[in-house]
């Protein structure tokens, strides 16, 4: 079965103090994974895409990155506005089958 | 924003009736994805459409059905609404091509009393 797990569940950092959120994944093959933002009471943002290990991309104070088991998604000098719950997700087998979510990390900084 | 519209945005129901959900989308995107959200639970899916009248289930199907009669609109509905169904409902369109990428409505959020 298909699984993604993200740690830690919540994480509470003060402003400036860098760290990274995790998303392991146990999939048949792997088409894709995702990184999504969440504010409360909103719709999950696409922040995102990342399709072989090794790759990375940036945005801002954000830049995400892939293994072959694993995704991380590291925060730079974060700021209170990075707070909100960072939401993992994989496409897996042919693409047409659905994405395969985590659970999410639900990230608090302090200021 | 990827033009996606859900209605109502709010609504709070009695157990036993029925209830539909609307999605609307813009940009003629051939799949669409209903997801529910919960405390500890994350998203998981629910039905979903690769294109019109062409729908399949998801993780949590039991109790809600769905229907797209247009490319535009994809309605979920439960016939008869229980409280385990008060929930955080989203809506979720896939890009065409290659990327796989899903972009989200603004949820309904669904009282069942």
């Amino acid at each position: 079965e298909d699984q993604v797990t993200q740690s830690p569940e919540a994480l509470r950092l003060q402003e400036g103090e860098s760290s990274s959120l995790n998303c392991s994944y146990t999939v048949s093959g792997l088409r894709g994974l995702f990184w999504y933002r969440q504010d409360p009471g909103k719709g999950p943002e696409f922040l995102f895409t990342l399709y072989s290990a090794g790759e990375e991309k940036e945005k801002e104070r954000l830049k995400a990155t892939l293994t072959k088991k694993e995704s991380f998604l590291h925060i730079t000098a974060p700021k209170p506005e990075d707070s909100a719950t960072y939401l993992c997700a994989v496409q897996v087998d042919s693409g047409n089958t659905p994405l395969v979510f985590g659970k999410g990390t639900r990230l608090s900084v302090i200021a | 924003d990827a033009g996606i519209t859900q209605s109502p945005r709010h609504k709070v129901t009695e157990t036993g009736t029925p209830v539909t959900l609307r999605c609307h989308q813009t940009e003629n995107h051939r799949y669409m994805y209903w997801y529910r959200q919960d405390p500890g639970h994350g998203l998981r899916l629910i039905h979903y459409s690769y294109g019109v009248k062409d729908t399949d289930k998801g993780e949590v199907s039991d109790g809600y059905s769905v229907s797209r009669s247009k490319t535009e609109d994809f309605l979920l509905t439960l016939e008869s609404a229980t409280s385990s169904q008060t929930s955080v409902y989203f809506c979720a369109i896939r890009t065409s091509g290659s990327s796989y990428e899903q972009y989200f409505g603004p949820g309904t959020r669904l009282t069942v009393t």
